[in-house]
């Protein structure tokens, strides 16, 4: 099934530690982003990706750090995490920059 | 700076027709969009507004008007596997989503 996957589907994280979610899309979509959201705050923009080997800083882009080595995946680090970092992070993906999002399934992260 | 405004909760009855609000303050406009989204799933793709007036899209309605900064998603026939949020999002100058923090739609029996 085309689309979006996301992994690990759920994690639980020692401060302090670092960790990479992972991201693959199969639908050649130039653009791609990373989100958290948070209860009552809606998704925030973390980085994105308009092209394969470009990236941009979004809303909330301290403490993340992304790489677009080729269009299909866009892994995102937490090299130091903290428990603020808590949260169910979303990656999704567009066609062209403006184009309708098609989201992966999510990652739960606990910090602890 | 920018905001969008949408009310936090709704609740409506199974078979009924609810109307969700939406109004924006961002920095330019390249479209709106309203998402579905269930507990512990991911957003879905609803609808696309860019020009002034009413889309349909069987049993959900999606309006836009661009001079009032505002918008709203209508849902008719309610079932209960409507109750989810809906999220309203707006393309910015930037062409960056700026994201609502979603309605939870409440449908009772």
């Amino acid at each position: 099934t085309a689309g979006i996957t996301q992994a690990p589907t759920s994690q639980i994280l020692a401060a302090g530690r670092s960790m990479t979610l992972r991201c693959t899309q199969d639908m050649r979509h130039n653009a791609m982003y990373w989100y958290r959201q948070d209860l009552g705050l809606g998704l925030r923009l973390i980085h994105y990706s308009n092209t394969a080997g470009t990236t941009g800083k979004g809303e909330v882009p301290d403490g993340y750090s992304v790489s677009r080595a080729n269009t299909d995946d866009f892994p995102l680090t937490l090299a130091s995490a903290v428990p603020s970092q808590t949260s169910v992070y979303f990656c999704a993906s567009s066609e062209t920059t403006g184009g309708g999002y098609t989201f992966g399934s999510g990652t739960r992260l606990t910090v602890v | 700076g920018q905001n969008i405004d949408q009310p936090t909760e709704m609740t409506a009855t199974e078979g009924a027709i609810v109307q969700i609000n939406c109004t924006y303050q961002t920095s330019g406009f390249n479209g709106l969009f309203w998402y579905q989204q269930h507990a512990g799933e991911a957003p879905t793709f609803l609808s696309y507004n860019v020009l002034d007036g009413l889309e349909e899209k069987g049993r959900f309605s999606s309006f836009l008007s661009r001079s009032k900064g505002y918008s709203y998603l209508l849902l008719k026939e309610l079932q209960m596997k409507d109750s989810a949020s809906y999220l309203c999002a707006v393309l910015d100058s930037n062409y960056q989503l700026i994201w609502g923090a979603g309605t939870k739609l409440i449908i009772k029996p």
